[in-house]
């Protein structure tokens, strides 16, 4: 069964950067691309970017280009997302979600998400 | 950037009651719409894809319809387990993939 476990919660502080990991099995890492979305605290959902774990190329959402960099390990199936100059409104989970059909479709199956905290 | 809108934003039925949820589109989006399911402190969960079709596993009172810039989702017979926050997204044009702003389906 398709499986994404996240790594635990982070505090920072504003202007530090955190990197969030994805750990998937259960399926061909490299046949399906991962997304990641972000859910402040009672907010909605903002998709962030996307990754082809295959070519290792990313698309980012404009409002995080220049500050978001998500990568991946083939070697052990693991997805990054690193966000850099954190301000108190970045404080939300962050999820990655496994695309439904493969490449940019839906989000078919999700992690447990990450709290991250920015704090001074 | 296609702005999703969903309506109302909170939906107070009982039990046993239908539940119709709307999304609308700032601009066409065919048929390429999603619908998820968000419970307190969970992931979200896919319930309809492609405006129609549930996802593995999604029991056949989750029901999904539209095309273009109005879509529903309708839940035929609330059980206590449905009580949540549906969010829909489109992936017509991207990026950035978007959601809407979300129903909650409360008890009365």
């Amino acid at each position: 069964q398709v499986q994404l476990v996240q790594s635990g919660a982070e505090v920072k502080k504003p202007g530090a950067s955190v990197k969030v990991s994805c750990k998937a099995s259960g399926y061909t890492f490299t046949s399906y691309f991962m997304h990641w979305v972000r859910q402040a605290p009672g907010q909605g959902l903002d998709w962030m970017g996307i990754i082809n774990p295959n070519a290792g190329s990313a698309t980012y959402a404009q409002k995080f280009q220049g500050r978001v960099t998500v990568t991946r390990d083939t070697s052990t199936s693991t997805v990054y997302m690193e966000l850099s100059s954190l301000r108190s409104e970045d404080t939300a989970v962050y999820y990655c979600a496994r695309d439904y059909h493969g490449a940019g479709s839906y989000l078919g199956y999700w992690g447990q998400g990450t709290l991250v905290t920015v704090s001074s | 950037e296609i702005v999703l809108t969903q309506s109302p934003a909170t939906l107070s039925l009982s039990p046993g009651e239908r539940a119709t949820l709307s999304c609308r589109a700032s601009q066409s989006v065919s048929s390429f719409l999603a619908w998820y399911q968000q419970k307190p402190g969970q992931a979200p969960r896919l319930l309809i894809y492609d405006a129609s079709n549930r996802a593995t596993g999604i029991p056949a009172r989750f029901s999904g319809s539209g095309s273009g810039t109005d879509f529903t989702l309708t839940i035929s017979s609330l059980e206590p387990e449905d009580f949540a926050v549906y969010y829909c997204q489109q992936r017509r044009n991207w990026p950035p993939l978007t959601f809407g702003g979300g129903t909650k389906v409360e008890i009365k």
